[in-house]
């Protein structure tokens, strides 16, 4: 059973770069069965898929955040990390980090998510 | 890009009553379908995937079906566990897009 969990700052200011890891236990992430994805959920609103990366480094992300979003992978560590640059107040919102889920079924295991507000 | 129509966005319900969600993708999805019950500050919790395999200890009472463009999360008989909010989410390995949760509420 794989265990993720977010890491890094609740606050981060306007025009800015918001960073967070999520280093998982339990297995190891240069297993190749999962990606390693980010979802994001604004305060009253639905969930959004932000973009996943796969152990080799290859990276996809959501179009309309394309342009300031950057995710790797640590093997090292195992950990993954996600760099959104140029945040508003529109980017507040509960971050979650998570696996994908396999042909076979496994996975789905997701972080409890960390709350990230933007402001001055 | 496949969009995720999830109803209904509340739900009031007793304990021992029989709940139905639906999902609906904007494009054909086959099964690549799952559904996570969660918790206020809990990790969001898988319960089904590929559209109606239910993940191992999630109780029976759970059920999921459909398969193309309609699917349905089907809770047999309401438990005081399960009053949480429930969201569906379609997946192709790196791409996903979800619903917009269904809150499961006591009446």
């Amino acid at each position: 059973q794989l265990q993720l969990q977010e890491s890094g700052p609740g606050l981060v200011k306007p025009s800015e770069t918001l960073t967070l890891t999520c280093p998982v236990s339990g297995g190891s992430i240069s297993s190749g069965t999962y990606y390693w994805g980010w979802v994001r959920q604004p305060p009253g609103k639905g969930l959004e898929w932000i973009g996943s990366v796969y152990y080799t480094g290859s990276a996809y992300y959501n179009p309309s955040l394309k342009s300031r979003v950057t995710m790797s992978v640590d093997t090292s560590k195992n950990q993954f990390s996600l760099k959104l640059s140029s945040v508003s107040v529109a980017d507040t919102a509960v971050y979650h980090c998570a696996s994908s889920i396999a042909v076979t079924g496994t996975g789905g295991y997701w972080g409890q998510g960390t709350l990230v507000t933007v402001s001055s | 890009d496949i969009q995720m129509t999830q109803s209904p966005s509340t739900l009031s319900a007793s304990v021992g009553d029989r709940v139905t969600i639906t999902c609906r993708a904007s494009d054909s999805i086959s099964v690549w379908l799952a559904w996570y019950q969660q918790k206020p500050g809990k990790a969001p919790k898988l319960l089904i995937s590929k559209a109606s395999t239910l993940e191992s200890g999630v109780p029976s009472r759970f059920s999921g079906s459909g398969s193309g463009t309609e699917f349905t999360l089907t809770i047999s008989s309401l438990q005081p566990d399960d009053f949480a909010t429930y969201f569906c989410q379609q997946y192709n390995g790196y791409s996903w897009t979800f619903g917009q949760g269904t809150k499961v509420e006591i009446k």
